[in-house]
């Protein structure tokens, strides 16, 4: 079945370091993939879309330059945190959909778990 | 806008026990509805999901029916396992979004 990749699994990191996360979709290309931030406890907030090729579409609220996202191929999305601060410490979730497949589902990665100390 | 309201849950209950996880949407147009589930420190999962009224999304026991008439998305099993255990969201898609909405979701602990 469809495989969604995310790397790393989890990140500790200092104050003011900028960390990157990537979301590969294994099996599949994915023109669109997803960026979610879940807080304890808490349901998936959408952050934004990535579109291959293109600027990402970011929900209001968030902060464009400081969540820098790359869509470089049809298989490969980052998001980068830039200058993370404790506030910023959540897990963070990508999400693919198959590109030209109809009525398939968004497939989720294993999440990132980022620490800011 | 879509929106998605679920049971908040949380929910336990004794392994066999019968599970309802009630799920109600508003949206325009006819969604795509879904459940994801989130085990512990894991990303989530589709479990099931439906894309026209009346249809039956069903996977390991679990199933719900695309009620229109009420707006449900009722996620039932027969008899819960304690590996059932974890998060469940009901979520949605629409109104030419590729976007998901979810709702806050239901931790379900079932105890041995």
């Amino acid at each position: 079945g469809a495989v969604v990749s995310q790397h790393p699994s989890w990140v500790i990191c200092k104050s003011g370091t900028s960390v990157k996360i990537e979301c590969r979709s294994l099996d599949f290309q994915a023109t669109t993939m997803f960026w979610y931030r879940q807080f304890p406890k808490q349901s998936l907030m959408l952050m934004a879309t990535s579109n291959e090729g293109s600027k990402a579409t970011y929900e209001q609220g968030v902060e464009k330059d400081k969540f820098l996202i790359n869509h470089a191929s049809l298989t490969l999305s980052t998001l980068t945190v830039t200058s993370a601060h404790p506030e910023d410490s959540s897990f963070y979730i990508c999400s693919a959909r198959p590109t030209g497949v109809s009525n398939q589902p968004q497939h989720f990665g294993d999440g990132t778990r980022l620490s800011i100390l | 806008g879509n929106s998605v309201t679920q049971m908040e849950g949380p929910v336990t209950l004794s392994e066999e026990a019968f599970l309802t996880i009630n799920c109600t949407y508003t949206a325009t147009g006819y969604p795509s509805l879904f459940w994801y589930v989130q085990y512990p420190g894991e990303g989530l999962q589709l479990l099931l999901k439906a894309t026209k009224a009346d249809d039956k999304g069903s996977n390991k026991g679990f199933e719900a029916t695309y009620r229109k008439e009420t707006t449900s998305f009722h996620l039932e099993k027969g008899s819960v396992q304690v590996s059932d255990s974890a998060v469940y969201f009901c979520a949605l898609s629409g109104g030419g979004s590729e976007k998901l909405v979810f709702g806050k979701g239901t931790k379900l602990t079932v105890n041995p």
